[in-house]
């Protein structure tokens, strides 16, 4: 049973525009959210991340939105570039500091120059 | 480099032999986690590790793995009497407690002939 689910594989966006991945978990214990993001044959790199207090973090071109309500958040990349292009993953935890992240499949990204 | 370092990158081994992972933590960082990832799939938690304790091994499986993280030295991942379906890519994560984020080595990549 998948605590954090992904829905879309893929994304493909024009350079310049929107990247919006999506995100929805189903254990209401999750209190604080991340996003990475993964180049093949790398370790994820943390992206930025989000606690259940907010429901916006902003970080550059990266802003994530949390709708607690609907158990979804959503990661926003404007504008887009090619160096985007990578595996975005959503992970989340529960409410006690240092517990494990439950991760997404994962979402991936083509930025097209 | 002060990141998360994991060696070897790639680890060949036939069924039956024994696997040895290691795991050298951000400088400062106390919490160890390792998470296995599958093709075309998200990370999955195995083993938290503080120095000398192992805090949840919820994900790990019962029998041939064991985790450690000495008071000296790097952590073990040990996988005995390797199976095909231990192939996979292996990850470890570590963090300076509390809400940071877990932060990831590049992985070691595990073959089973």
């Amino acid at each position: 049973d998948q605590q954090v689910k992904q829905n879309s594989p893929s994304l493909s966006v024009q350079e310049g525009r929107i990247s919006i991945l999506n995100c929805d978990y189903t254990n209401s214990m999750f209190d604080y959210f991340l996003w990475y993001k993964k180049y093949p044959a790398e370790g994820p790199t943390f992206l930025i991340s989000i606690s259940s207090i907010k429901d916006k973090n902003e970080d550059g071109r990266f802003t994530v939105f949390l709708n607690k309500s609907a158990k979804h958040l959503s990661l926003h990349i404007v504008p887009s570039q090619p160096g985007d292009s990578a595996v975005y993953f959503c992970a989340a935890s529960a409410s006690t500091p240092n517990t494990p992240l439950v991760f997404g499949k994962g979402t991936r990204l083509s930025v097209i120059a | 480099n002060a990141g998360v370092m994991q060696n070897p990158r790639h680890l060949v081994r036939r069924r039956g032999q024994e696997a040895r992972l290691r795991c050298s933590p951000m400088k400062g960082h106390s919490h160890v986690y390792w998470y296995r990832q599958l093709p075309e799939e998200g990370l999955k938690f195995m083993v938290y590790l503080q120095k000398e304790n192992i805090i949840d091994e919820s994900g790990m499986p019962k029998e041939r793995f064991s985790a450690e993280f000495p008071k000296e030295g790097p952590s073990i991942l040990r996988i005995q009497q390797v199976v095909r379906g231990d192939s996979a890519a292996y990850f470890c994560a570590s963090s300076g407690g509390g809400y940071q984020p877990q932060h990831f080595g590049d992985g070691t990549r595990l073959s089973i002939l």
